[in-house]
């Protein structure tokens, strides 16, 4: 069974531009969460879909950043413009029953 | 709102020796889920061991234990027979049992296994 894919595993940008992340969840897992790990921190949620509906975004800053998951299946996070403490590593995590979170390996962001 | 608090920011142990992980969470909920994630420099979060809170069992896989304390809200991972593959950032997890099924985690322990 294929893991979670996420692409791409490395992204360099200057301040103010614009960047997205993409998202591969495991077959047939209806839940998808994308989290924030700021070096030095554990992740953090930003926001959570059941199926292609939002069921958390509560720590996710609208005025830059956006997601969506289109068909219920693959999922973007974008930032734009960013900053500099936008600097993390994304993590995407999918889940069947919930309980269970299957991790990607990660987009390392370095915001310069 | 849950907090999840891992007070040893690195630890370190002898290959084959054992090693205890803490932490501690805060919550008012009797229904939840902690779990323990090991994160490699590779930065894949793996999933430890997982224990549901109205068991008063402790949970275990192969090498890994847990100390589930309930009343003293503390949740401690131990690891046996270390091994050098078992050095990574470890981060402690708290899960509400209600439908939102959102973690929140620690700010991890890095361990380091010596040879």
């Amino acid at each position: 069974e294929a893991g979670v894919a996420q692409s791409p595993r490395y992204k360099i940008i200057e301040k103010r531009q614009s960047v997205a992340f993409w998202c591969n969840p495991i077959s047939g897992h209806a839940t998808l969460y994308w989290y924030q790990q700021i070096l030095g921190q554990g992740p953090k949620l930003l926001i959570q879909f059941q199926n292609n509906g939002v069921v958390d975004d509560s720590q996710l800053p609208k005025d830059r950043f956006s997601a969506e998951r289109l068909k219920g299946v693959d999922s973007t996070l974008k930032i734009q413009p960013a900053k500099l403490e936008d600097s993390a590593v994304y993590l995407c995590a999918s889940s069947l029953s919930g309980v269970g979170q299957y991790f990607g390996p990660g987009t390392r962001l370095t915001v310069t | 709102a849950q907090t999840v608090t891992q007070s040893q920011p690195e630890m370190s142990v002898q290959e084959a020796e054992t090693v205890t992980l803490s932490c501690t969470y805060d919550t008012s909920e009797s229904d939840y889920y902690l779990f323990w994630y090991k994160q490699p420099p590779s930065r894949q979060m793996i999933l430890v061991i997982r224990q549901e809170a109205y068991k008063q069992q402790n949970a275990t896989e192969n090498r890994f234990s847990v100390n589930f304390q309930k009343a003293a809200k503390s949740f401690s991972l131990k690891i046996s027979d270390s091994q050098l593959g078992d050095a990574a950032m470890y981060f402690c997890a708290y899960m509400s049992g209600g439908s939102n099924y959102k973690l929140t985690f620690g700010k991890g322990t890095l361990l380091t296994v010596n040879p």
